[in-house]
């Protein structure tokens, strides 16, 4: 266990919804990342927080966005879901804006019908 | 930029036997880079990490890897598979240095253990 928790643990939502999804980091990281699962593929980069703003962004579209609260806390938000949004996010954290070894949450498995 | 391929997208190997993931990357620089094993319905766990020290590197579980300069490969081995290792491996590069640790994670490869 990785001491990075994430809730909920799955979720459905319909097309056009809005989901937010919740990460708590581990003990002393102040850095958070969330990345996106499509079923078969490896994990892409969605974003990145570090001290509760925004350290990069992958080629996601805006309607992902994020927050990172003063504990290190992080959301997801995605509005206006859509179908190929369905996929396992998992929230990673480490210390430091350039720290390396990234340790995962179990994720969160969303699926949009 | 930096990238990862990994060279079979699935390894079957028979318990006892040795296994090999293969795993080629791309960088501007030297880099950083990782194995990670997913099991079915679990988040990612790191096996090793290779960060410029040590060219031969070992993990957890019996895992090691050998980071190959000239061959640009980081492949995974382990002597003796056993059948708690059936899992998703990946392969990842960290990004640039100055770009806070975004990790880029080659497609995976599944491997299966046989009794």
């Amino acid at each position: 266990e990785t001491g990075v928790t994430q809730s909920p643990t799955h979720l459905i939502k319909t097309r056009g919804q809005q989901v937010t999804l919740r990460c708590s980091s581990q003990s002393g990281h102040n850095t958070v990342s969330w990345y996106q699962q499509a079923l078969g593929q490896g994990p892409q980069f969605i974003f990145q927080y570090y001290r509760e703003e925004e350290n990069g962004r992958g080629n996601f579209p805006p309607r992902f966005s994020g927050l990172q609260f003063p504990n290190y806390s992080s959301e997801l938000n995605v509005n206006a879901l859509e179908l190929d949004d369905s996929a396992l996010y998992l929230c990673a954290s480490t210390l430091g804006r350039t720290g390396e070894t990234q340790y995962f949450g179990p994720g969160t498995r969303l699926l949009v019908l | 930029a930096q990238s990862v391929t990994q060279l079979d997208s699935h390894v079957s190997v028979s318990e006892g036997t040795p296994v090999l993931l293969r795993c080629n990357y791309s960088s501007s620089y030297s880099p950083s880079l990782f194995w990670y094993v997913q099991h079915p319905n679990k988040g990612l766990q790191l096996l090793l990490k290779y960060t410029s020290a040590a060219t031969l590197v070992k993990g957890i579980n019996g895992f090691e890897a050998e980071f190959k300069k000239s061959e640009t490969s980081f492949h995974l081995t382990k002597p003796s598979a056993h059948m708690s290792d059936a899992a998703e491996y990946f392969c990842v590069v960290s990004s640039s240095y100055n770009q806070g640790g975004k990790l880029i994670f080659g497609q995976g490869t599944e491997l299966s253990v046989k009794p």
